[in-house]
């Protein structure tokens, strides 16, 4: 079975601040990570995904995730947060044995100007 | 590239009737997925569809839901007859050819906000 843990409802920042969500998963092979972004009455966009190779993953508007396979995380990172970053940020899991892929509960960001 | 298209937007049903989603996937995605995504949860896979035969239907509750892709490109997601704990957004999601790309990203659609009263 694998799933994913988002520990975080809300996640608070201020423009200019960087912004971490935060994700962590559980797969019984090796994962595909996935983040997903969702922006009100919209579908989700994919932002970045970690297949192999080097730990740090950089994505679309400046979203980068860092891949940590001791501590089985994938938390996503900004080092800057814009106000338009406001939206609903889905962690996803795929084990490279199965197709099926496996959304956390999601985290709201929230950037304050 | 276009991409994954869906309608209706918006739907509101009364229980006990019947609805229809439909799904144009990105062209040469050989690959189409249905989620359910309900109001502060993830989505959830329903059902995916390689070409028009289907990969995996496991969490599709088939006593209402039926779903076809009958020559492997549209898809359309029917429920006869709804529930109120239907009410959610249905997503549809596509990716590249071949079980053997594994690592596929899915691209999703904006997605069929559902309310059932």
């Amino acid at each position: 079975a694998q799933s994913v843990a988002q520990p975080e409802d809300q996640v608070n920042v201020a423009e200019g601040n960087p912004l971490t969500v935060k994700c962590t998963y559980s797969v019984s092979g090796n994962p595909y990570l996935f983040w997903y972004v969702q922006y009100p009455n919209r579908g989700l966009q994919f932002l970045l995904k970690y297949i192999t190779g080097d730990n740090l993953v950089k994505g679309s508007y400046g979203f980068e995730a860092e891949f940590n396979k001791s501590q089985t995380s994938f938390h996503l990172k900004k080092p800057s947060a814009l106000v338009s970053d406001s939206a609903l940020y889905f962690c996803a899991v795929r084990d490279i044995n199965d197709y099926k892929l496996s959304f956390g509960a999601g985290t709201t960001v929230t950037v304050r100007a | 590239e276009a991409g994954v298209a869906q309608s209706p937007r918006y739907k509101i049903i009364e229980k006990r009737q019947s609805v229809a989603f439909w799904c144009n996937p990105i062209s040469g995605h050989a690959t189409l997925y249905w989620y359910q995504q309900i109001l502060g949860q993830g989505p959830k896979l329903l059902i995916q569809f390689q070409n028009n035969g289907v990969v995996d239907d496991s969490q599709l509750p088939k006593d209402r839901f039926s779903a076809e892709r009958l020559k492997g490109v549209d898809s359309t997601l029917k429920i006869q007859p709804a529930k109120l704990e239907d009410s959610a957004v249905y997503l549809c999601a596509s990716s590249r050819p071949g079980l053997a790309n594994k690592e596929g990203t899915q691209y999703f659609g904006p997605g069929t906000r559902l309310l059932v009263l």
